[in-house]
């Protein structure tokens, strides 16, 4: 099992330019999320998603839209990139949405918008 | 208020020490409890949920202290590979949502 995957690893944005973050899992979890990274901040949630064809926002969804039209793919999807969205993003997949279940993580996309 | 407060070090020590250290929650109802690792650059992983009793991992050891509402961690004969970033993960009671703590900060020397 490759686990979570997430592409591309780094990417260089000006601002008002619009990206897709790739997350993939293939673990069958029905919960994925996405959170960001900034320095001196715990993770903080973006969107989430309970299984496929429904996605729900996180405590920062503004700027961000994403959709679940499969158990393994879970896009990010960046509308109109703006310097404070200079971050890390992580994906991260679990079994179910209890929030008692470990949480498996990708490598993370190190994201600089100009 | 933050939710999940942590001292973020970093905790300087030798090999072989114990090291040891709390995170605070600010919600009373929250109902699971974890200890994430995270490498310089690298994602996190999970170390260890933690339960009511307390439990231990090896040289790992958590605490819950539902009434002063924090749990800590606390690392026995450190190796110089548990150099690390320590990320306490709370969730929000019945709700599916995490909270994650900014990490403590733990550097093993020789």
């Amino acid at each position: 099992n490759a686990g979570v995957t997430q592409t591309p690893k780094f990417q260089v944005l000006k601002t008002g330019q619009s990206m897709t973050l790739q997350c993939a899992q293939d673990m069958n979890h029905e919960y994925m999320s996405w959170y960001r990274q900034d320095p001196g901040m715990g993770l903080r949630l973006i969107h989430y998603s309970v299984g496929a064809g429904i996605t729900d926002q996180g405590e920062v969804p503004n700027g961000y839209n994403v959709s679940r039209s499969t158990t393994e793919d879970f896009p990010l999807r960046l509308l109109s990139a703006a310097p404070s969205q200079t971050s890390v993003y992580f994906c991260a997949s679990s079994s179910s949405g209890t929030g008692r279940e470990t949480q498996y993580f990708g490598p993370g996309t190190r994201l600089l918008v100009l | 208020r933050k939710e999940v407060e942590q001292d973020p070090g970093p905790f300087n020590v030798p090999e072989g020490a114990t090291v040891a250290f709390n995170c605070t929650y600010s919600n009373s109802a929250s109902q699971s409890f974890f200890w994430y690792r995270q490498d310089c650059r690298k994602e996190p992983k999970l170390l260890m949920s933690v339960y009511s009793s307390g439990n231990e991992d090896g040289r790992f050891t958590a605490q819950l202290n539902r009434a002063s509402q924090y749990i800590s961690l606390l690392i026995r004969d450190s190796k110089l590979s548990d150099s690390a970033t320590y990320l306490c993960v709370v969730n929000w009671g019945s709700d599916y949502k995490l909270s994650f703590g900014a990490g403590t900060t733990v550097t093993v020397r020789a």
